[in-house]
């Protein structure tokens, strides 16, 4: 595709609900990225996947944060158990390889609200 | 540990004028990248500038640029001839590694008709 594709765009999960976010990156890219960004804040590192591999999930908050990545494309966030302080747009983020230089292109993200 | 600061959360400037946004970060790497991006207000984030850390020659995109002074660890933007167009989000980054970007709090930034 044209860019970095995310959905839902918006979600409303009740308290306790499980929830899945999608990302579809660029064609090609090998890298791909997850962010949380809390309303009014910078975006913070979730997991780092280089192909089907996860090589870093060192900014998952807590067990109820799963990612998984198992064809090296589309990639999938999952919520287990979701409380208010979830709340938050996730940015999906992909690049070409993960080198310094490398441009990390990002999707518009997906706005949580938990209830 | 790796951080970027920005000290300033809101800024504003007159259209057709110049702003400078303030950022600066620590590491221990000796060699890193640092970006600004743009976000609007549909989330979407677009990178505006980037710049190695070994170059000691400022970075440049048409009305941006920016002043990185590596020993004071310091990397403002300067936006020039400000549009309506400029007015976002603007997040300061730094990548050591090959595995994250660190993002600074941002800055908000109006530009005035």
């Amino acid at each position: 595709g044209a860019g970095v594709s995310q959905s839902p765009r918006y979600k409303v999960a009740k308290r306790g609900q499980d929830v899945a976010l999608r990302c579809d990156p660029i064609s090609g890219h090998v890298s791909l990225f997850w962010y949380q960004q809390a309303l009014g804040q910078g975006p913070e590192f979730l997991t780092y996947f280089q192909n089907e591999a996860q090589l870093d999930k060192s900014g998952l908050p807590s067990d109820r944060f799963f990612a998984e990545r198992p064809e090296g494309s589309v990639s999938t966030l999952k919520i287990q158990r979701t409380q208010q302080e979830d709340s938050a747009v996730y940015l999906c983020a992909s690049s070409l390889i993960g080198d310094r230089n490398t441009e990390a292109f990002f999707g518009q993200g997906t706005r949580l609200t938990v209830v | 540990a790796q951080t970027v600061t920005q000290s300033q959360p809101e800024m504003s400037v007159q259209e057709a004028e110049t702003v400078t946004l303030s950022c600066t970060y620590d590491t221990s790497e000796s060699d890193y990248y640092l970006f600004w991006y743009k976000q609007p207000p549909s989330r979407q984030m677009i990178l505006v500038i980037r710049q190695e850390a070994y170059k000691q020659q400022n970075a440049t995109e048409n009305r941006f640029s920016v002043n990185f002074q590596k020993a004071a660890k310091s990397f403002s933007l300067k936006i020039s001839d400000s549009q309506l167009g400029d007015a976002a989000m603007y997040f300061c980054a730094l990548k050591t590694s090959y595995d994250k970007v660190i993002f600074g709090p941002g800055t908000s930034l109006s530009v005035i008709p």
